[in-house]
């Protein structure tokens, strides 16, 4: 079956410490996109690729890091410079870009909990 | 900037109508609805693109007014299965820019 695959669905991180989420896909989409959901702010944008070796940072990008060295994959970092970092992590992805190739296709997403 | 979603929230009973609006300070190419329910990934709806068209899906359906940069989703004739939280995404001139608003809270009661 073709999805979208975010892996660990919790995840405990001691402050200081970089960690990184990870986001897989096999449907064959060219655009990815990484999302902070926190209470009352819906969505956030972190981070987008459109395509492969290339990525673009969204509104909140500050604190966090990636990577698109292979089409199917777009992990997350998210690094000790992230002041706020508790929250859950929602990763996307699309056929491509404009119009109705940006229908999003979402993973379950990860808990991320610093302790 | 981030679209404006307005209410923050609706309680309605099974059957009733309810509107959910979102707006843009900067042009718009289209506008996604989607629909998250408690603790699972979010849904997609439907897609508008600039021409001001008309779509459903059941009995939700959208209407995008690309003069004044706003999106509506109408909610018909509830049924249970309509609660969860409605979030309308935009893309503007920033091809591949997918921004969601804060989302609307929307429950059904029998």
């Amino acid at each position: 079956d073709g999805g979208i695959t975010q892996s660990p669905k919790y995840l405990f991180r001691k402050e200081g410490q970089n960690v990184t989420l990870s986001c897989e896909q096999n449907l064959n989409h060219d655009a990815m996109y990484w999302y902070r959901q926190d209470p009352g702010q819906g969505l956030r944008l972190i981070y987008y690729s459109q395509i492969v070796n290339d990525f673009q940072k969204g509104d909140i990008a500050e604190g966090y890091s990636v990577s698109r060295e292979k089409k199917e994959s777009f992990p997350l970092t998210v690094t000790s410079a992230q002041k706020n970092p508790t929250a859950f992590y929602l990763c996307a992805s699309s056929i491509g870009t404009g119009g109705q190739n940006t229908e999003a296709f979402f993973g379950q997403g990860t808990r991320l909990t610093v302790v | 900037q981030q679209p404006v979603q307005s209410p923050q929230a609706v309680i309605l009973r099974e059957g009733e109508d309810a509107v959910i609006n979102c707006s843009s300070s900067k042009a718009l190419y289209s506008v996604h609805w989607y629909r998250q329910k408690h603790g699972e990934a979010p849904v997609f709806l439907m897609i508008l693109l600039k021409g001001g068209e008309q779509k459903g899906h059941e009995k939700i359906s959208a209407s995008f007014n690309e003069k004044k940069q706003q999106s509506s989703l109408y909610l018909t004739a509830s049924q249970l299965s309509y609660s969860g939280t409605y979030f309308c995404g935009t893309e503007g001139d920033s091809w591949g820019k997918l921004q969601f608003g804060a989302g609307t809270q929307v429950v059904v009661t029998p």
